[in-house]
């Protein structure tokens, strides 16, 4: 059975760092895309990061492009969200996300971790 | 970026009726590959999104053949044959064609 975890959510103070993983099982995660998507309170979905099956090619949403950093350990069958210098208008939840082979879309989702930006 | 635009923004559905949602983009989907990357998403309440319909016509293993994907280049719709009590929730339409991925801006479906 697929299964992602995310885990690290928490609040964390405009100007913090805070780091989300998600830790995957039930397939090869290392010939596998992921991405990030998040959702603020009330909003819609918006893609925030993804990263290639061998970590070699990563992308950003313009607006956390230098401050949220992908990245993954495929010993560890695990991937990160590295947030630094937060902002209020980061407060989502995120969701970790497995993109479908040869397309992408996201064909398994974690239960999703909230981050809160607030002093 | 791309615009995804979808029409309705909510939609009340009797049981057993059916239901269309509309997903407008502001270019075309059509890769060079020769796939579209449209995609459909159902959140239901208090989950995370799943996937339903991708290259705009192809259900996810398990999704009810109730639902149907359909359109080209621009224009597409997910129609739902007879709308059922679990169906309710926010329908996203996305694109993956071009970074950065982006959704529309949701249509809630609830039940009359």
């Amino acid at each position: 059975e697929v299964q992602l975890v995310e885990s690290g959510g928490g609040l964390v103070q405009p100007g913090g760092s805070l780091r989300l993983s998600c830790a995957v099982s039930g397939f090869t995660f290392s010939t596998y895309w992921m991405s990030w998507v998040r959702q603020a309170p009330g909003k819609g979905l918006e893609w925030v990061a993804m990263i290639s099956d061998d970590g070699g090619a990563k992308n950003y949403v313009d607006s956390v492009r230098g401050r949220l950093t992908v990245s993954r350990d495929n010993a560890k069958n695990s991937l990160y969200l590295q947030m630094n210098n937060v902002r209020a208008e980061d407060t989502s939840v995120y969701y970790c996300a497995r993109h479908q082979l040869g397309m992408h879309a996201f064909d398994f989702w974690g239960q999703g971790a909230m981050v809160t930006v607030s002093s | 970026d791309i615009v995804m635009t979808e029409t309705p923004l909510s939609l009340s559905v009797t049981p057993g009726q059916p239901a269309s949602i509309s997903c407008k983009s502001s270019r075309s989907l059509l890769h060079s590959d020769g796939k579209t990357h449209l995609y459909w998403y159902l959140q239901k309440p208090g989950q995370s999104p799943q996937l339903l319909i991708y290259g705009v016509s192809n259900r996810l293993s398990g999704v009810p053949d109730r639902f149907s994907g359909s359109g080209s280049g621009t224009d597409f719709t997910l129609k739902i044959s007879r709308v059922e009590a679990e169906d309710v929730g926010v329908y996203y339409c996305m694109q993956g064609i071009q970074l950065p991925w982006t959704f529309g801006q949701g249509t809630k479906v609830e039940i009359k």
